[in-house]
């Protein structure tokens, strides 16, 4: 048992690019969360995937993020024209539907904007 | 109003000593009561979850719930240096009979436990 991993860990970005944030599962996981930590707070739901649907998107999710999860597996995060109070840490998590409490969550992907 | 409020500290504690570790919630609908902890660069990892009020524990750790007040907290015995770490209080919810949990969290404390 690999984990949730995530890719890349950390990501420097000028204001204006577009990034993508990579998280696979844990292996069989067929539940599939975003979320998104700033600095001294906890995290902040973004979007849930359920297999490869994306069943719910949070309202901190603007036009400029979209998520995908292809085929039910890893999950992609993008965001385009990034701003600078896009930084934060965006965690993915995953559980697995018979243990629905449980999510595990992966190392994270540290974004600064500049 | 915050979901769900926590002390931020931080926190010191010489080791051995007893922690106490608070959150406040305000929706009667949460159903799960989680706690994280979260070492620096790192994403957060589930220590215990209890649905019921009263008290759940393991080893070391207690987690306690008190619905009628909306509180919820964990209690750390015998603290040691590897307990430095930030940590969060979650709340689950299953709403609208959707079959997955949103989990919303607390700040986060960060708590220190020095030698």
């Amino acid at each position: 048992d690999t984990g949730v991993s995530q890719d890349p860990r950390h990501k420097i970005t000028k204001r204006g690019q577009n990034v993508t944030f990579r998280c696979d599962p844990i292996s069989e996981h067929n539940r599939l969360y975003w979320y998104r930590q700033t600095l001294g707070q906890g995290p902040e739901f973004l979007t849930y995937f359920q297999n490869e649907a994306q069943l719910e998107k949070s309202r901190l999710l603007s036009d400029r993020f979209s998520a995908e999860r292809p085929k039910g597996s890893f999950s992609t995060l993008e965001i385009q024209r990034t701003e600078q109070g896009d930084s934060a840490m965006y965690l993915c998590a995953s559980s697995l539907r018979a243990l629905r409490e449980t999510q595990y969550f992966g190392p994270g992907t540290r974004l600064l904007v500049l | 109003q915050k979901e769900v409020e926590q002390d931020p500290g931080p926190l010191s504690v010489p080791e051995g000593a007893i922690v106490s570790l608070n959150c406040t919630y305000s929706n009667s609908a949460f159903q799960y009561f989680m706690w994280y902890r979260q070492y620096s660069r790192k994403g957060p990892e589930l220590l215990m979850y209890t649905y019921s009020s009263g008290n759940k524990e393991d080893g070391r750790f207690t987690a306690q719930v008190d619905k009628s007040s909306k509180y919820i907290s964990l209690f750390i015995r015998d603290s040691q240096p590897s307990d430095s770490a930030t940590y969060l209080c979650a709340i689950l919810i299953y709403a609208g009979g959707t079959s997955y949990g949103k989990l919303t969290f607390g700040q986060g404390t960060i708590l220190t436990v020095h030698p």
